[in-house]
């Protein structure tokens, strides 16, 4: 299944701008996630939705802020970001917890 | 806490070798679930299995097979007649039970190089 998209699929942007990532899913699961993957780091859970309400936030800075408007979108906001948040931001969903798909993926470049 | 090793952080290998990826787990709960992902160059992770705490019946899908023991806490993976699209990065991971929209904890990954 793949079922879940992501845009872009890469950007750039200045520490003072600020900009989205959008995930949109397909497959009428009930969770998203937002994780963060940095060179030669283990993917980082950052946020995860259930049915709309976030239920984990792990201790990101707020300069990261998401957004889940209903079960199909997740957006996450940026603004103020810092150079060590060059990353891929990856989104993914499940039904009831069990295996995550996974979008493609923002390559986020910080300058 | 939980947690997930895998020791090999890069492994080459010759088309047509055999190649196993090793993936040690450690948790409290009786009752949880094993994952293997793929992550291509394109990035995308790419869900390939799934193993539940209760269920040790290996597995084999094709070229690949899983060898999950709990003896061990391990859930190894092997590719059989490794092919250069297998070239890809690797990762285990695992979800606790209890928690219905699960916090997955995955690896570190195991750079799987395939060389024609």
């Amino acid at each position: 299944e793949t079922g879940v998209t992501q845009t872009p699929r890469h950007l750039v942007m200045g520490m003072t701008n600020k900009k989205s990532l959008k995930c949109e899913q397909h497959l009428g699961h009930n969770a998203m996630y937002w994780y963060k993957q940095s060179a030669k780091k283990p993917l980082e859970l950052m946020f995860v939705y259930n049915f709309k309400e976030q239920t984990e936030n792990n201790s990101v800075p707020s300069r990261f802020s998401p957004e889940c408007p209903n079960s199909s979108h997740l957006f996450l906001h940026l603004h103020t970001l810092q150079p060590e948040d060059s990353a891929l931001y990856l989104c993914a969903s499940s039904p009831r917890g069990y295996e995550q798909y996974f979008g493609p993926g923002t390559r986020l470049t910080v300058t | 806490a939980q947690k997930v090793t895998q020791a090999q952080t890069e492994i080459s290998v010759v088309e047509k070798e055999d190649v196993t990826l090793d993936c040690v787990y450690e948790t409290r709960d009786t009752t949880y679930y094993l994952f293997w992902y793929k992550q291509p160059p394109s990035g995308e992770l790419v869900f390939l299995i799934r193993r539940n705490s209760f269920d040790e019946q290996n597995e084999i899908s094709g070229r690949y097979s899983w060898n999950f023991q709990k003896s061990t806490s391990s859930f190894n993976f092997t590719i059989t007649a490794s092919q250069v699209v297998d070239s890809a990065v690797y990762f285990c991971a695992l979800l606790g039970g209890g928690t219905s929209y699960g916090k997955l904890t995955f690896g570190q990954g195991t750079i799987l190089t395939v060389h024609p």
